[in-house]
């Protein structure tokens, strides 16, 4: 089975600092990982995602995100946030031999604050 | 600009009645995936084609839903009888898979669904 634990149902950040978004996951074999946000009613729109490689993946709109295999984590980063970046935001894991679909967490929102 | 196209965007029904969600996916992609949004559940998957079969439905309801790939071009979701628990965002997405390479999903922007 994969899963997906986003510990923070909401993260709050001022205006200009920077942020991080936690997610953690299990899967069977090496994964493939994604972020997505999604802003109100809207569907869910892609960030970034990391397949093999480099371990820091740069993204959308200035987010990057670090996979640690080890901590079996992909936590999404932003240097300097901004008001616009206030959303709901999911952490997605598949296994690499495609036999499942995407499986994501429960989201975490972000506010942050002008 | 290449998108997933649902509808209807918005559906408003009594219990009972039969509802269906329609999706063009991307001209191109080989997948094609149904998710529910609800706040209590989150996201859920529902239904995962490739290249019109199914992979995955073992998180639909078999008793009233159903989700069919009548061709490349249109992807069904359809519940009959509807009840009030399935009120609901139901989102199609579609992405392309080579192999064991995985593209990212691209979601359509949702079908709204009130069971009164």
């Amino acid at each position: 089975a994969q899963s997906v634990a986003q510990p923070e149902d909401q993260v709050n950040v001022a205006e200009g600092n920077p942020l991080t978004v936690k997610c953690t996951y299990s899967v069977s074999g090496n994964p493939y990982l994604f972020w997505y946000v999604q802003y109100p009613n809207r569907g869910l729109q892609f960030l970034l995602k990391y397949i093999t490689g480099d371990n820091l993946v740069k993204g959308s709109y200035g987010f990057e995100a670090e996979f640690n295999k080890s901590q079996t984590s992909f936590h999404l980063k932003k240097p300097s946030a901004l008001v616009s970046d206030s959303a709901l935001y999911f952490c997605a894991v598949r296994d690499k031999e495609g036999r499942r679909a995407l499986t994501f967490g429960s989201g975490t929102r972000l506010q942050v604050q002008p | 600009d290449a998108r997933v196209t649902q509808t209807p965007r918005h559906k408003v029904t009594e219990m009972g009645q039969e509802v269906t969600m329609r999706c063009q996916p991307i001209l191109g992609h080989n997948t094609v995936f149904w998710y529910r949004q609800t706040m209590m559940q989150g996201l859920e998957l529902l239904a995962y084609f490739r290249n019109r079969a199914p992979l995955d439905d073992s998180g639909m309801p078999k008793d009233r839903f159903s989700a069919e790939m009548p061709d490349a071009t249109l992807a069904t979701l359809k519940i009959q009888p509807s009840e009030p628990r399935d009120s609901a965002v139901y989102f199609c997405a579609s992405g392309l898979v080579i192999g064991s390479k995985s593209g990212e999903l691209f979601f359509g922007e949702g079908s709204r669904l009130t069971v009164l």
